[in-house]
């Protein structure tokens, strides 16, 4: 079984810092791991994922995350927060890239930027 | 707007009552999926289609759900003698299929459901 774990229920930042939100996973086999975004009263949209390759991925709205297979980890990172990144972020992870993209999700962060 | 659309956003039903989802994906995906999320919690895999295939179905939650997609298009999502514990946000997800797949998912804004 697969399952995403993601320890911060809350994360607060001041606007200009950096943000970083955790997330570790645990699969069998290789994974493919995805970061969403939920805005209020909006559908979840992607923001990022990583596949194969480098393990640091740049994604939507200036937002990156890196890989880290020793670790089981794939934080998403970003160097200057904006109030307008507050939303709640899910992590998500799936062993079968081309078969449905059946997701696994993480039970959600949120983020909170202060002016 | 050419995004995926749901229908009702709320339903507010008595238990015992049926109600049913409708999904209009983004014309030309092949692949439609219906997640489930309950407050405080991500998104929980259902089921997907390609095209009016309906290839995973093992994780509807119990008997009382079914989801179809006949002509390959739109899909609608039923539950049956609705219980109080399916009160969550059903959202509906559609993709490209095999060979334009980037991984990338496109979410509805979700029907809510309220079991009284």
């Amino acid at each position: 079984a697969q399952s995403v774990a993601q320890p911060e229920d809350q994360v607060n930042v001041a606007e200009g810092n950096p943000l970083t939100v955790k997330c570790t996973y645990s699969v069998s086999g290789n994974p493919y791991l995805f970061w969403y975004v939920q805005y209020p009263n909006r559908g979840l949209q992607f923001l990022l994922k990583y596949i194969t390759g480098d393990n640091l991925v740049k994604g939507s709205y200036g937002f990156e995350a890196e890989f880290n297979k020793s670790q089981t980890s794939f934080h998403l990172k970003k160097p200057s927060a904006l109030v307008s990144d507050s939303a709640l972020y899910f992590c998500a992870v799936t062993t079968f890239f081309d078969a449905g993209n059946m997701l696994t999700f993480g039970g959600g962060t949120r983020l909170m930027v202060k002016p | 707007d050419t995004g995926v659309s749901q229908d009702p956003r709320h339903k507010i039903t008595k238990r015992g009552q049926n109600v049913t989802f409708r999904c209009d994906p983004i014309s030309e995906h092949n692949r439609l999926y219906w997640y489930r999320q309950t407050l405080g919690q991500g998104p929980e895999f259902l089921t997907y289609f390609q095209n009016e295939a309906q290839l995973e179905k093992s994780r509807l939650l119990s008997d009382r759900f079914s989801a179809e997609r006949p002509k390959g298009s739109f899909s609608t999502l039923e539950i049956q003698r609705t219980e109080q514990g399916d009160s969550a946000m059903y959202l509906c997800a559609s993709s490209p299929g095999t060979g334009e797949n980037t991984g990338e998912l496109f979410f509805g804004e979700g029907s809510r459901l309220t079991v009284l």
